[in-house]
């Protein structure tokens, strides 16, 4: 069965700092991984990676996938409070049945 | 352009019953995939439809089903309803199906609440 595990769970820095957040799946077929940022209800997309050591970048955010070692990662560097939010990872299996498996998702608060 | 559009936005049902949502897409796009979310299990992907066909499914039992008309507009039905079918049911509209594009806009939601 699919999974993936996204850590940590939450997570509390000040604003201004950096953070990182992982997500490592295992996924038979693979074929790409997504990024999503929900704040109230509905997730905003952020990034979808699909090759290794490709890094993409949309202002503070960046995120970059290791396809070998199955993990992904999620920066957000000199944070703001609007970055608060629960950041949700999914893979996307094969091409027969494209079906997304998310994570749990890192609830991140900024403090001011 | 308007966003994606749910209704309605709350619903209360008792066990047993059935329901019926309702999902329209941005205008123009025509795939729409459907998600649960609840706190424990959190999001999960239940179906993708394109141009009328369902394209993707995920693990759900078959008391889960959907549709999607000429417009686009897609409905989800839940029949036999459970106390566990108690979630936030999101929908996301892309233009091309989800696997080839990079942006899928999500709806507010639907909070199911099952008695």
């Amino acid at each position: 069965e699919d999974k993936v595990v996204q850590s940590p769970l939450s997570l509390v820095v000040h604003e201004g700092d950096t953070v990182t957040l992982n997500c490592s799946y295992e996924v038979t077929n693979f074929r790409s991984l997504l990024w999503y940022k929900q704040e109230k209800k509905a997730p905003t997309f952020l990034f979808m990676l699909t090759s290794s050591g490709i890094e993409k970048k949309s202002g503070r955010l960046s995120s970059i996938l290791d396809k070998k070692e199955l993990f992904s990662i999620l920066n957000i560097t000199a944070t703001q409070t609007g970055d608060s939010a629960i950041y949700l990872c999914a893979v996307e299996a094969n091409f027969g049945n494209e079906k997304l498996t998310f994570g749990t998702g890192t609830r991140l608060t900024i403090i001011p | 352009k308007a966003g994606v559009t749910q209704t309605p936005r709350y619903l209360i049902k008792t066990r047993g019953q059935q329901v019926t949502l309702s999902c329209s897409p941005i205008s123009g796009h025509r795939s729409v995939s459907w998600y649960q979310q609840t706190p424990g299990q959190g999001l999960q992907f239940l179906f993708e439809y394109f141009s009328e066909t369902q394209r993707n499914k995920g693990n759900f039992p078959g008391r889960f089903s959907g549709r999607q008309f000429s417009n686009s507009r897609s409905e989800m039905n839940v029949s036999t309803l459970e106390l566990g079918d108690s979630a936030l049911y999101l929908c996301a509209s892309s233009y091309f199906v989800r696997s080839s594009t990079d942006t899928q806009y999500f709806g507010p939601g639907t909070r199911l609440t099952v008695l």
